[in-house]
């Protein structure tokens, strides 16, 4: 079973500060995408990375997938607290997803 | 377009009874996941099916049972409801098997088992 590792496992900062989310694997991934759930939803895709290297931006948020394909990043510039919520990890091989336990980031105004 | 509807949202069962959480998608798709998502844990994948009449098992697959007579459906089932099944169940559905493709999830349902 491949095992995909977030860190932190909480993250609470105050509004304007930048945080990294770290996604660890010992495997390699065809792909490896990131989500961001609220509370009472199911998860919603924000990124996608395929290509070892590859970084990828969406306004302040900045992802990276290893040159290796294992292990990833997120980093989100001048938190918002509408950028709360549970910031979830998924390496897809076969078709098939392997879940991070999350990070749950708070903004504080 | 609803996307992908859960039902129920919420349920409570008493150890050893049955239950079907339903996923229906309005998207063609071809593949569709169950998860369970507990605290702390992040989502473990239950069974998945890339179309309609093929099934397979995923991470934690016992206790749990499924079907895909249509490509819209896909229920899940529990036989003999135990404690160990409490935790949020979520369907997600994909175009196909392409790495860049989008997962999208439905609304989840809660299931108690007491």
């Amino acid at each position: 079973t491949q095992l995909l590792e977030q860190s932190p496992q909480f993250l609470s900062i105050q509004e304007g500060e930048n945080l990294t989310v770290y996604c660890n694997s010992s495997s390699v991934f065809s792909s490896l995408q990131w989500y961001r759930q609220e509370p009472g939803e199911g998860p919603v895709l924000l990124v996608t990375v395929v290509t070892g290297g590859e970084v990828k931006k969406l306004k302040r948020l900045t992802f990276q997938f290893g040159d290796a394909r294992k292990d990833s990043s997120l980093h989100i510039t001048a938190a918002q607290p509408g950028d709360t919520g549970l910031y979830l990890c998924a390496g897809v091989s076969w078709g098939k997803f392997q879940f991070g336990a999350g990070t749950q980031v708070v903004v504080t105004p | 377009n609803a996307g992908v509807t859960q039902t129920p949202k919420f349920r409570i069962l008493k150890i050893g009874q049955s239950m079907t959480l339903q996923c229906t998608q309005d998207m063609n798709h071809n593949y569709m996941y169950w998860y369970r998502q507990d605290p702390g844990m992040g989502l473990k994948l239950i069974y998945y099916s890339v179309g309609a009449g093929i099934t397979d098992k995923g991470e934690v697959p016992n206790g749990y049972n499924v079907s895909r007579s249509t490509t819209e459906d896909f229920p899940l089932r529990l036989e003999l409801a135990a404690p160990s099944q409490t935790s949020v169940y979520f369907c997600a559905t994909r175009r196909s098997a392409q790495s860049r493709e989008t997962q999208y999830f439905g609304p989840g349902t809660r299931l108690l088992v007491l």
